[in-house]
């Protein structure tokens, strides 16, 4: 079976950085995703990594290592508007999306 | 221009109640999901289906079903609704092959009573 873990909450302060981590077990792998979801609003997708390594956009940074089933998310700059939950989502052999429980991130100022 | 939109937002009923969730999406994709949130925020897909194939997560008790009129549309009908079916429902669509990037829909919170 599929399993995900990631952090229920973490607190960073404005401007600096945070990394949000997510291990994961699956017997077939086609991709990790990381979505963000503010409060009361559907999920908008942030990254894609199918090979190792990491994948830069702008502030947000994601990284897998398929070999030890790991993942994180590197936000920079960090704004009052990252205050999110961060969705840590696995795409098995079937193609098929398994969602984390997501990492709530609180900025403070 | 809404990409993803969903009616109502907000849905009250009471138990053993039929009722209805609209979904549209006006960027030409092939695929469209349901998803149901629950109170622990996990994201559960339903259903997938494009104009070829309907995928049932068979977790989903067939209370639950989805229709679709044409390509844009995928709504969700529940029969018999209990306590447990209060969720956040989200719909979604992709372009076919590639389930990645799904583009979501405000959400429709659904409370049973």
């Amino acid at each position: 079976g599929q399993n995900i873990d990631q952090p229920t909450e973490m607190t960073a302060t404005e401007g600096a950085i945070v990394q949000i981590n997510c291990t994961y077990q699956t017997s077939g792998f086609n991709g990790l995703f990381w979505y963000q979801q503010h409060a009361g609003e559907a999920p908008t997708f942030l990254s894609y990594n199918v090979l190792d390594g990491l994948e830069e956009k702008g502030r947000f940074s994601s990284f897998l290592s398929r070999s030890k089933g790991y993942s994180y998310l590197l936000l920079k700059e960090l704004q009052m508007k990252d205050s999110a939950s961060y969705l840590c989502v696995l795409m098995d052999s079937n193609y098929q999306l398994i969602w984390g429980a997501g990492t709530k991130l609180i900025i403070k100022p | 221009d809404t990409a993803v939109s969903q009616t109502p937002k907000y849905l009250v009923t009471q138990m053993g109640n039929d009722k209805s969730i609209k979904c549209e999406q006006n960027l030409g994709h092939d695929t469209m999901y349901w998803y149901k949130q629950d109170s622990k925020k996990f994201l559960k897909i339903m259903f997938s289906y494009n104009n070829k194939e309907l995928i049932i997560n068979e977790t989903v008790p067939n209370r639950f079903s989805p229709k679709s009129p044409d390509k844009a549309h995928l709504n969700l009908h529940i029969n018999s609704l209990e306590l447990g079916d209060s969720a956040v429902y989200f719909c979604a669509s992709s372009q076919e092959g590639d389930v990645a990037e799904q583009y979501f829909g405000p959400g429709t919170r659904l409370t049973v009573t």
